[in-house]
């Protein structure tokens, strides 16, 4: 069955310290991968995504996540974290479901606590 | 309008009582995702419109769940005779198919429902 994995429930880091955030999938084919930030009472906003072409992509608020086919992981990244990045971070993946249509399947989140 | 909306923000209700969920999509987009976001969990997916087809209800908890989208536009999720462990937050998503690939889904922030 598919399944989308983020290993680490709770992740601490201090302010300006570089961040990444794992996540693994169990999929036979490449799917449509994103990442989504929820903060506290908010709804869930895209940082990025990839569809197909280089496996590096860049998103919003200084964030990068790299695909990784060999290791069916796309990992989420930043250089420098800032005390506004807390929040809980969010791995999907999108899977034709049926011809045309598209299924979502969620990890159950990384909350990330940034120290000053 | 410019997101997706949601109403009400929160909702508290008795149980066996029925509830009703509003979620206003992003005017265009073909496609409306309800999920379900209990404590400390990832997004669990309920139920899926896609145009005209037929939805995909394979999400649905139980018998007491439904849902409809009047129109191609706003969807109504109804909980009936709700149950403490109907107790979360329900989240909508829409987005606009593009052409031959998945889509990049946009969410609402939510009704956060407490059962008594």
């Amino acid at each position: 069955a598919q399944s989308v994995t983020q290993p680490d429930i709770h992740i601490t880091v201090s302010e300006g310290a570089s961040l990444e955030l794992r996540c693994n999938y169990s999929y036979g084919a490449t799917p449509y991968l994103f990442w989504y930030v929820q903060s506290p009472g908010q709804g869930l906003q895209l940082l990025l995504k990839y569809f197909s072409g280089d496996t590096l992509v860049q998103g919003i608020k200084g964030f990068e996540a790299e695909f990784k086919r060999s290791q069916s992981s796309f990992n989420l990244r930043k250089p420098s974290v800032h005390w506004s990045d807390a929040a809980e971070y969010f791995c999907a993946v999108g899977l034709e479901a049926t011809s045309g249509t598209y299924k979502y399947i969620f990890g159950t989140g990384t909350r990330l606590k940034v120290l000053a | 309008g410019a997101g997706v909306s949601q109403s009400p923000s929160n909702k508290v209700t008795e149980k066996g009582k029925d509830v009703e969920l509003r979620c206003d999509p992003i005017s265009g987009h073909t496609a409306l995702y309800w999920y379900r976001q209990s404590l400390g969990q990832g997004l669990e997916f309920l139920i899926y419109f896609q145009g005209n087809s037929a939805p995909d209800k394979s999400g649905l908890p139980s018998d007491r769940f439904s849902a409809e989208r009047t129109g191609g536009s706003v969807s109504t999720l109804t909980i009936q005779r709700t149950q403490q462990e109907d107790s979360a937050v329900y989240l909508c998503a829409s987005s606009l198919r593009l052409a031959g690939g998945a889509m990049t889904q946009y969410f609402g922030p939510g009704t956060r429902l407490l059962v008594l």
